[in-house]
């Protein structure tokens, strides 16, 4: 199957700096990516949704400004979190869906962040 | 308000067992349904998929099944494996749309 490399899979930051999270398509090109966050025991939640060439689309209550995306080619998109603070660790994870109706999307390894 | 619920956030079963995880959505317009396995500290892995056209679709151990007018699907995994012990997500989206909604997750344990 198609293949969604997220990159570094583990990252520990000091409060107020930022960190830079890369996600890519390895084997097709995702005009689409996605962003999601996972708390503890809680559900995938979906952050914003990347978009090749234009401005990423945020879901409610996501701070943009916090959560910079920028997706500059069809297999690679980048989440800066910026000023971190220990209440922005969590597990990040980028997903990709092929192109056309009806396809599954693929899901990056993850990065967990840890702010301190 | 959440679209797709998963009721159960745990199931425990035991080795060479069936296996039912269940999902119910509340938006009709969804058409095409997917599950998900997650491991900890590692990113969801695809498992089986169906779309609104069908009400049953199999792939070796894994079969989901679909009823719109429930709007209730549910996985079985039959025999259960200890390798399958994961977090289940299923999730739906419509419309070719890309986005997909997911439910919070089935913890599954299974017992050897």
């Amino acid at each position: 199957g198609a293949v969604v490399s997220q990159h570094p899979s583990r990252v520990i930051c000091k409060s107020g700096t930022s960190v830079k999270i890369e996600c890519r398509s390895l084997d097709f090109q995702a005009t689409t990516m996605f962003w999601y966050r996972q708390f503890p025991k809680q559900s995938l939640m979906l952050m914003a949704t990347s978009n090749e060439g234009s401005k990423a689309t945020y879901e409610q209550g996501v701070e943009k400004d916090k959560f910079l995306i920028n997706h500059a080619s069809l297999t690679l998109s980048t989440l800066t979190v910026t000023s971190a603070h220990p209440e922005d660790s969590s597990f990040y994870i980028c997903s990709a869906r092929v192109p056309g109706r009806n396809t599954e999307a693929f899901f990056g390894q993850g990065t967990r962040l840890t702010v301190v | 308000d959440q679209q797709v619920k998963q009721n159960s956030p745990s199931l425990s079963v035991q080795e060479g067992r069936i296996s039912i995880l269940n999902c119910d959505y509340t938006n009709s317009m969804f058409d095409y349904f997917l599950w998900y396995k997650k491991y900890p500290a590692e990113g969801p892995t695809f498992l089986i998929s169906i779309s609104s056209i069908k009400d049953k679709n199999e792939d070796g151990r894994f079969t989901v099944f679909l009823n719109k007018s429930a709007k209730h699907l549910s996985l079985h995994i039959v025999p259960s494996q200890p390798g399958d012990s994961a977090v289940y997500f299923c999730a739906s989206t419509q419309g070719g749309s890309e986005k997909l909604v997911f439910g919070k997750g089935t913890k599954l344990t299974v017992n050897p």
